[in-house]
């Protein structure tokens, strides 16, 4: 069966430290691949898109690979802050047409940045 | 600029009843979803808009749930007979259009519990 696996156990790290998130899918294809963030009481906020045929994005602070040999996505905090402390999403589509419009998403993975 | 608003914020109801959630998307965006995120879950898909076209409601759990969007804008999600397994925190998210391409912007939820 399709499956989208996030670190299940909360990350903790120090700040200035560099936090990496993985996001493993098993019999999916994507198109692309998303990164949210999540903080909580509130929805998630969009971060990161990268597509199927692009090995790295980068944006400020945040990196974001994608190995589809491996399936599996990278999110990469530098320099991290505790400002950045919240749970972090990973949402998917298919490539399968008729099926592309809607993401499926990962249970997320917390990350706490201590001072 | 105004981003997505749903409310209430909180809904208490008692188990039976039926309940409405309202959603006000951005401004000119074409696509509507609505998710449910339920405590440790992943976000659950129920529904989405594109437009003019016929919804797609692949997501909904039973037949008490339904939805509607007015005038291509404003939605409103229902729950009839609602059960306490209803109980979760209900997501609206609007997209300039449908695609796995565009990003979504979340409203803050409506957290629903059934006693």
């Amino acid at each position: 069966s399709q499956k989208i696996e996030q670190n299940s156990e909360a990350l903790n790290i120090q700040e200035g430290k560099t936090a990496t998130l993985t996001c493993n899918y098993t019999n999916y294809s994507p198109a692309y691949l998303q990164w949210y963030r999540q903080d909580p009481g509130r929805g998630p906020v969009f971060l990161l898109l990268i597509r199927e045929n692009e090995k790295e994005k980068r944006k400020e602070r945040l990196k974001v690979t994608f190995d589809t040999t491996l399936k599996q996505s990278l999110f990469h905090i530098t320099a991290s802050q505790p400002a950045d402390s919240a749970t972090y999403l990973c949402a998917l589509t298919s490539n399968n047409a008729g099926n592309n419009r809607k993401l499926i998403w990962g249970l997320g993975t917390s990350l706490a940045v201590n001072p | 600029g105004a981003g997505v608003s749903q409310s209430p914020s909180n809904k208490v109801t008692e188990k039976g009843k039926d309940v409405e959630l309202r959603c006000d998307p951005i401004s000119g965006h074409t696509a509507l979803y609505w998710y449910r995120q339920s405590l440790g879950q992943g976000l659950e898909f129920l529904i989405y808009f594109q437009g003019n076209s016929a919804p797609d409601k692949s997501g909904l759990p039973s037949d008490r749930f339904s939805a509607e969007r007015t005038g291509g804008s404003v939605s409103t999600l229902t729950i009839q007979r609602t059960q306490q397994e209803d109980s979760a925190v209900y997501l609206c998210a609007s997209s300039v259009a449908a695609g796995s391409y565009n990003e979504q912007f979340f409203g803050p939820g409506t957290r629903l519990t059934v006693l």
